[in-house]
């Protein structure tokens, strides 16, 4: 099955700094790779995906990036400000299967003042 | 819109004993899943249900049960809980298919398992 591992598992920045996450998968068949924040004590929340027919996709302050040749995808966040201090999960599915995500380990972010 | 709901939020439970955790949806979605997150090893998936009246197993089903009650409600069930099982569980449903397949999360039952 899918294995998708996630690195760094904790990142400190300094406000204003720019953060970057990265993923790797190994199904080559994987096709959809999205980016939850998980705040204390909550679920959860999709903030930005990528599907494989595309390299880069920007929102805003935040971007993903695609290498289906090397099987990896990053999380850029520019700007940091202390709100974006949370966990950040990738995670990789494949088609059909009824969309089960393979969920990387989590990186907790730390934006420093 | 409530989304993703679940309960209960905390629950401390002895070895031995059974519990049922709850989860409803009040999006209109087809397919439903249930995660465990334990410290340093993400979420994994327990069960799924693709569509009303279907489910099967994900990457961690042992020790558990689901049922896919209606559209709206899928629950997860511990016939004899195992310290092993103390973890959060979160519920979440999706569409199924592009480009409507994101999965909204529940706040998470919090479960300890003595």
């Amino acid at each position: 099955g899918e294995n998708v591992e996630q690195h760094p598992s904790t990142l400190s920045v300094q406000e204003g700094d720019s953060a970057v996450i990265k993923c790797t998968y190994s199904d080559s068949a994987s096709n959809y790779f999205p980016w939850y924040k998980q705040e204390l004590g909550k679920g959860p929340q999709l903030i930005i995906d990528i599907r494989s027919n595309v390299g880069e996709k920007k929102d805003q302050r935040i971007a993903v990036t695609l290498n289906k040749t090397a099987k990896h995808f990053s999380l850029h966040i520019t700007e940091t400000q202390p709100e974006d201090s949370a966990v950040y999960f990738c995670a990789a599915s494949r088609p059909g299967g009824g969309n089960k995500l393979t969920f990387g380990t989590g990186t907790q972010l730390k934006v420093e003042l | 819109n409530a989304g993703v709901t679940q309960t209960p939020k905390f629950q401390v439970l002895k070895t031995g004993q059974s519990m049922t955790l709850q989860c409803a949806q009040d999006m209109n979605h087809n397919s439903m899943y249930w995660y465990r997150q334990d410290p340093g090893m993400g979420l994994r998936l327990i069960y799924y249900s693709a569509s009303e009246g279907t489910t099967d197993k994900g990457e961690v089903p042992n020790g558990y049960n689901v049922s896919r009650l209606n559209k709206r409600e899928f629950s997860l069930r511990l016939e004899s809980a195992a310290p092993s099982q103390t973890s959060v569980y979160f519920c979440a449903s999706s569409e199924q298919g592009p480009p409507t397949d994101t999965q909204y999360f529940g706040p998470g039952t919090r479960l300890t398992v003595l």
